[in-house]
């Protein structure tokens, strides 16, 4: 199984600053016939289901603010936010669909400090 | 819109039973593949269980294999998750979660559940 490591576990940013959440697979998920990387990243608010932000590591599902953004690519990968905004508070989840069973890191949980 | 609505959960005693279900609306339910996903407490989110659209085809997660068995009903929109010698450690919230693409069984999940919680315990 591919593992997906998550760093840091929980992190405090001030309103309008900037939070990175690292994603880290113990292989490569680019699948080099389609140079794709099978990345995405999902928020998940206190009380709420899983909501996708970023597929294909940097792809931006509609409706979701451009203050978050994916990048990296092989087995290294980022989301940021920009810009913190109070209703950003959620845990974040990596999730690599490269092979079976897919699976998710272990969350990231942003707070405002 | 596009809602899927799970049931079934509850409190069960180790080695026992339960079935989960996933009520969806607001799509072509037979277009679109829905995997079960669970998170257990204080931990992150685990893939469970998916079957192809038309039924035919299934996979598990290891942890579930041979103890779990997902199946759907084309005509009645609804997703299932016959669960059967539960354990401690199946105790989770489970969700239901829509494949984005039609007809991509291994792809990002576009919407969720809101989940029903399973608890196995004596």
């Amino acid at each position: 199984d591919i593992v997906m490591t998550q760093s840091p576990a929980s992190l405090a940013v001030s309103l309008g600053e900037r939070a990175t959440i690292n994603c880290r697979s113990s292989q490569s998920i680019l699948y080099s016939s389609n140079n794709k990387d099978y990345l995405a990243w999902y928020q998940q608010k206190p009380g709420q289901s899983p909501k996708l932000l970023i597929y294909w590591a940097s792809i931006r599902q509609s409706g979701v603010p451009a203050r978050f953004s994916g990048s990296g690519s092989g087995t290294d990968f980022t989301l940021t936010i920009s810009s913190l905004q109070a209703e950003d508070v959620a845990v974040y989840y990596c999730h690599q669909y490269y092979n079976t069973p897919q699976t998710f890191g272990q969350g990231t949980k942003v707070e405002i400090k | 819109q596009v809602q899927l609505v799970e049931s079934g959960g509850g409190v069960v005693q180790p080695g026992r039973s339960l079935r989960l279900s996933c009520a969806a609306s607001g799509f072509t339910f037979s277009n679109y593949v829905i995997h079960w996903v669970r998170r257990a407490p204080g931990k992150g989110l685990e893939w469970v269980a998916v079957v192809s659209s038309d039924g035919t085809n299934k996979w598990y997660a290891d942890s579930v294999k041979g103890r779990f068995t997902i199946s759907r009903d084309n005509s009645k929109n609804t997703l299932y998750l016959q669960m059967n010698s539960l354990r401690a450690e199946d105790t989770a919230l489970y969700y239901c979660a829509r494949i984005k693409n039609i007809g991509d069984v291994w792809f990002v999940f576009d919407y969720w559940g809101q989940g029903t919680l399973v608890t196995v315990s004596s």
